[in-house]
C-alpha cells in the first residue's frame, strides 16, 4: 500500500530555511495532490500548500511569501522549502496525500508519520 | 479563512457508550467536510469524507452527518481503539483548515 515518508533537519536556525522531503513508496505522484500540514500544540493542524503531480502548487497565505512545494516525479517525491524561520514555524511537520481527484470529495486519506522541527539557534 | 470550530475540546466516555462530537464552520462549507482521528505518535487516519462517506476500512459504528455550516461526528458502541483525537476539516476553500480536535478519553 502506498506510504509517505517525511525526512529532513530536525533543528533549524532562525532566519534559515526549512528543507523537508516526502517520499512516497508503493504508488504514484500521478492523479493526486500532495499537502504538507504542520502541527503545534497552540495552534493545532495548520495546512501549509499542496501541490498537483504536474508541478501546480497552493500555498496557505499565511506561509506563501516564504513557501516553496516542488515536486520530482523521477524520484517519487515532493519537497518544502520554508524560508526566513523563526521559532513559531517549530512544529511537527505531515506529509498527506489528497484523494481529490479520484474521488470527487477532497480529503487527507494517507498521512506521513511526521517529522519534528525545531527552530533554534 | 473559514474557521472550523469544534466541541467539547474532550470528553470522557466508557466502552461501550455512544459519543457526538460536533463541529461549526464559519461560514457555508456544502458537503465538503472530514473528519479525522489521531492516536498519540501517529498521523492522522481519516474516518470520513464529504459528510458521511466512511473511507474503507473503517468500523461501521463511525459516522457523520450535516450540512452547510454544523456537522457531527457519532461513534455508536465506543471501543477500547476510539479512544483518540478527532479533528475535523473544511475541504471546500483554500486555505484549508481544521477544527481544533476533540480528544475522547475514558
Amino acid at each position: 500500500q502506498v506510504q509517505l515518508q517525511e525526512s529532513g533537519p530536525g533543528l533549524v536556525k532562525p532566519s534559515e530555511t526549512l528543507s523537508l522531503t516526502c517520499t512516497v513508496s508503493g504508488g504514484s505522484l500521478n492523479n493526486y495532490y500532495w499537502s504538507w500540514i504542520r502541527q503545534t500544540p497552540g495552534k493545532g493542524l495548520e495546512w501549509i500548500g499542496y501541490i498537483y503531480h504536474s508541478g501546480s502548487a497552493y500555498y496557505n497565505p499565511s506561509v506563501k511569501s516564504r513557501v516553496i512545494i516542488s515536486v520530482d516525479t523521477s524520484k517519487n517525491q515532493f519537497s518544502l522549502k520554508l524560508s526566513s524561520v523563526t521559532a513559531a514555524d517549530t512544529a511537527l511537520y505531515y506529509c498527506a496525500r489528497d484523494q481529490q481527484v479520484v474521488t470527487a470529495q477532497p480529503a487527507f486519506d494517507i498521512w506521513g508519520q511526521g517529522t519534528t522541527v525545531t527552530v533554534s539557534s | 479563512d473559514i474557521q472550523m470550530t469544534q466541541s467539547p475540546s474532550s470528553l470522557s466516555a466508557s466502552v461501550g457508550d455512544r459519543v457526538t462530537i460536533t463541529c461549526r464552520a464559519s461560514q457555508t462549507i456544502g458537503n465538503f467536510l472530514n473528519w479525522y482521528q489521531q492516536k498519540p505518535g501517529k498521523g492522522p487516519k481519516l474516518l470520513i469524507y464529504g459528510v458521511s462517506t466512511l473511507q474503507s476500512g473503517v468500523p461501521s459504528r463511525f459516522s457523520g452527518s450535516g450540512s452547510g455550516t454544523d456537522f457531527a461526528l457519532t461513534i455508536n458502541t465506543l471501543q477500547p481503539e476510539d479512544f483518540a483525537t478527532y479533528f475535523c476539516q473544511q475541504s471546500y476553500i483554500t486555505p484549508l483548515t481544521f477544527g481544533g480536535g476533540t480528544r475522547v478519553e475514558i
